[in-house]
C-alpha cells in the first residue's frame, strides 16, 4: 500500500514551458487535492476533486489546471510556467465520507521555475 | 467562512521542555480541528484532530491538544520536547461551509528544539 505517490519529486523548467505533475493514490479515495505550499504562507489549495471526472478550484486556481479522468489519479497541468509558480505542490487525497476527515499527503513535488 | 491563524512563524524550545503551539480559528459552524506535523523534506501527516467528543484529544507522539469553544482555541502541547520533534506544524479547521468539508490550513509553526 504506497498512500499517495507524487511524479516528478524535483523539476526544474523555463518561463513559458508547460509540464504535468501526477498524482496517484491506492486507497480508493473519493477526494484529491493540490496544494501549493510557499515559505510563511502555510497550504494554499489550488484545485480539488470529490470524485471521478469532476474538479473544483481553490483558492489559487489561476495558471493552473487540472483533469481526473481515473480515481486513482489527479493531474495538475501548467501551461506556461512562470516563475511565480516556483513552490513546493503537494497532493492529498481522503475517503470522501464527510466533514472530519484525515487527508493523506503525498511527498511533494519540487519545482523552479526560472 | 472559516479561517485559521497561528500564532508565531516559530517556536523555539530546549529538549525536555514544554511544547505549546497556539492556533485560532474562526468558524461559522461547529468546527473539525486538526493538527498536522511536516518533517524535513516529507509531505504532512495527521498528528490529532477533533471531531465535536472529547474536548481534549491525545494524538500520537505524547501530543495533545485541548479545543476551547469559549476562546476559540485549538492549542497544540508535548510535555516534554524531543529533538526528534522539530518539525513544521500546521493548524486546519473545517466547517460543513457550502456542503465543502474542504479544510482550510493555518500558515504554519516551525518548531525549533535547541539541545
Amino acid at each position: 500500500n504506497a498512500g499517495v505517490t507524487q511524479t516528478p519529486k524535483f523539476r526544474v523548467l523555463k518561463t513559458g514551458q508547460s509540464m504535468t505533475l501526477l498524482c496517484a493514490q491506492d486507497m480508493n479515495h473519493e477526494y484529491m487535492y493540490w496544494y501549493r505550499q510557499d515559505p510563511g504562507m502555510g497550504l494554499r489549495l489550488i484545485h480539488y476533486s470529490v470524485g471521478e471526472g469532476t474538479t473544483a478550484k481553490g483558492e489559487v486556481p489561476d495558471g493552473y489546471n487540472v483533469s481526473r479522468l481515473k480515481k486513482q489519479n489527479f493531474l495538475l497541468g501548467l501551461e506556461s510556467a512562470a516563475p511565480s509558480q516556483t513552490s513546493v505542490y503537494f497532493c492529498a487525497s481522503s475517503p470522501g465520507l464527510g466533514i472530519g476527515e484525515t487527508q493523506y499527503f503525498g511527498p511533494g513535488t519540487r519545482l523552479l521555475v526560472l | 467562512a472559516q479561517s485559521v491563524t497561528q500564532l508565531g512563524s516559530h517556536v523555539s524550545v530546549s529538549e525536555g521542555a514544554l511544547v505549546l503551539l497556539r492556533c485560532n480559528y474562526s468558524s461559522s459552524v461547529p468546527p473539525y480541528l486538526f493538527w498536522y506535523v511536516q518533517y524535513p523534506n516529507q509531505g504532512l501527516q495527521l498528528l490529532l484532530k477533533y471531531t465535536s467528543a472529547a474536548t481534549l484529544v491525545k494524538g500520537i507522539n505524547d501530543f495533545e491538544a485541548e479545543f476551547k469553544k469559549s476562546e476559540t482555541s485549538f492549542h497544540l502541547t508535548k510535555p516534554s520536547a524531543h529533538m526528534s520533534d522539530a518539525a513544521e506544524y500546521f493548524c486546519a479547521v473545517s466547517g460543513a461551509s457550502g456542503g465543502s468539508y474542504i479544510p482550510t490550513f493555518g500558515r504554519g509553526t516551525s518548531l525549533i528544539v535547541h539541545p
